[in-house]
C-alpha cells in the first residue's frame, strides 16, 4: 500500500497570507490527525477528522481550520500567517483513531 | 492530563553499544504506547508499539515493554548501527481521542 503523502513539500509564504497544505491518508484509513513540529514547542496536536468530520481538537487559534473529504483526503488551511507558524507540518493516518502511520510533512517558512 | 516525559538528549554511543532511552508516562486511563523515529529531514516512522500492560512491542532490534505499575516504556537495542542515529520520540494515545501525546524527542547519534 502507498503510504500517507504530503504536498507541497516545501512552502515560503509572507506574513498576513494564508496556505493550504493536503494530505492523502492510505488506502482504507479513515481518520486524518495533523501535528504541528516546532524546535521550542516539539510536536503538537493540532486537530482529528473521520468520516468528514472534526472528532478532536488541540489549542490552536481559529486561523487554524482543516476539513476532510469523502475520499479521506484532508487540508488544513492557516490563515493570515505569523512567523511563529513556520514549522514542519505532519499529517498522520489510522484506521480509527489508533496507530497512526506519518507522512514526510510540510515545511513551512513565513517570512 | 496525559503526558510523556523521556530522557533528554543528545545520547552518543559507539557502534554496537547498548541502547536504553527512558520513557515515562501520566495517564487518566489505559493508553497505548508508541515508538516512533524521526530520521533528518523526513516524517515520523512508527518503530513499535504495545496496547497494554506488559505487552512488548519489538522491530528491527529494539524492544519495549509496557510497565503499568513503573509507567514506563523504555526502549533498548542490544547493538546500535550507525544507520540508528536519529531523533525517537515516546508517545501515548488514550481511548479514541485522535491526539497522539509526544515526548520531547531524544536524538540519538552513533559513532563508527
Amino acid at each position: 500500500k502507498a503510504g500517507v503523502t504530503q504536498t507541497p513539500r516545501y512552502l515560503i509564504k509572507t506574513r498576513g497570507q494564508q496556505v493550504t497544505l493536503s494530505c492523502s491518508p492510505i488506502s482504507g484509513h479513515r481518520s486524518v490527525s495533523w501535528y504541528q513540529q516546532t524546535p521550542g514547542q516539539g510536536l503538537q496536536f493540532l486537530f482529528e477528522y473521520f468520516s468528514e468530520t472534526q472528532r478532536n481538537k488541540g489549542n490552536f487559534p481559529g486561523r487554524f481550520s482543516g476539513r476532510q473529504f469523502s475520499n479521506s483526503r484532508s487540508e488544513m488551511n492557516v490563515s493570515t500567517l505569523e512567523l511563529g507558524d513556520s514549522a514542519l507540518y505532519l499529517c498522520a493516518s489510522s484506521l480509527n483513531s489508533d496507530t497512526q502511520y506519518f507522512g514526510p510533512g510540510t515545511r513551512l517558512t513565513v517570512l | 492530563g496525559d503526558s510523556v516525559t523521556q530522557m533528554e538528549g543528545p545520547v552518543t554511543l559507539s557502534e554496537e553499544a547498548f541502547l536504553t532511552i527512558n520513557c515515562t508516562y501520566t495517564a487518566t486511563g489505559y493508553p497505548s504506547l508508541f515508538w516512533y523515529v524521526q530520521y533528518p529531514g523526513e516524517g515520523l516512522q512508527l518503530l513499535l508499539k504495545a496496547t497494554k500492560a506488559d505487552d512488548k512491542g519489538s522491530n528491527k532490534g529494539f524492544e519495549a515493554t509496557y510497565r503499568k505499575e513503573t509507567t514506563s516504556f523504555h526502549l533498548e537495542k542490544g547493538s546500535v548501527q550507525v544507520s540508528d542515529s536519529a531523533v525517537y520520540f515516546c508517545a501515548l494515545i488514550e481511548g479514541s481521542q485522535g491526539n497522539l501525546i509526544f515526548g520531547k524527542g531524544t536524538k540519538l547519534s552513533v559513532k563508527p
